[in-house]
């Protein structure tokens, strides 16, 4: 069974920085297309960054040049470095695996959440 | 990128009733249109993908169809669990700029 646990949201001032994890088993992190989708509280879902399998990385217009997104093939886990974060980043953030190569996320994690306020 | 717009935002229903959500394109997107389910508190999951295959696991009461701008989600006959937020995604955009529709809750 393929399982995705998120962890590292938390309550963080603005202008801030934060890196999420999520730590995937039942499939290898390096051979899966891999995703960060978040959903603003009361909102709808957005999503945010992928890292292929070859290692390109794709991000959201809102989140260009502020998040990275990575991978630890050692550890099995995905990664999403944020930085300068404003309060409309506040959010659940999930993981998800994307399937190569028409693009449906399945599975997901079951989120962290990310608040930025101060 | 292609920007996604389903209809209605809410609805209300009853079990056994037939209901069905659409999901409009802003440009072409082909066949590359899935939908989620999600409830309160809880992660999305995959319903169909493709346009109109029914994942794993998933009851034959849901349908998918549609191809290029208009797409559809159907329940034939709706169960208590079904009962939930409902959004369409396309998997179009290359390099990705994936969008989701803003979501369908389905209410008693």
């Amino acid at each position: 069974e393929v399982q995705l646990v998120e962890t590292g949201g938390d309550l963080i001032q603005p202008g801030g920085a934060l890196r999420l994890s999520c730590a995937a088993s039942g499939i290898t992190v390096s051979s899966s297309y891999m995703s960060w989708v978040r959903q603003a509280p009361g909102k709808g879902l957005e999503w945010v960054s992928v890292i292929y399998t070859g290692g390109s990385t794709y991000y959201a217009a809102s989140v260009k040049g502020r998040f990275t997104i990575s991978r630890d093939n050692s550890k099995n886990t995905l990664y999403l470095q944020m930085n300068s974060l404003r309060a409309e980043d506040t959010a659940v953030y999930y993981c998800a695996r994307v399937i190569c190569c028409d693009n449906w996320f399945d599975p997901w994690g079951q989120g962290t959440l990310v608040t930025v306020s101060s | 990128d292609a920007q996604m717009t389903q209809s209605p935002s809410s609805l209300s229903a009853s079990v056994g009733d037939r209901i069905t959500i659409t999901c409009r394109a802003s440009q072409s997107i082909s066949s590359y249109l899935n939908w989620y389910q999600q409830k309160p508190g809880k992660a999305p999951k995959l319903l169909i993908y493709a346009t109109s295959s029914l994942h794993s696991g998933v009851p034959s009461r849901f349908s998918g169809s549609g191809s290029g701008t208009d797409f559809t989600l159907t329940i034939s006959s709706l169960q208590p669990e079904d009962f939930a937020t409902y959004y369409c995604q396309q998997s179009y955009s290359i390099p990705p700029m994936w969008t989701f529709g803003q979501g369908t809750k389905v209410e008693i």
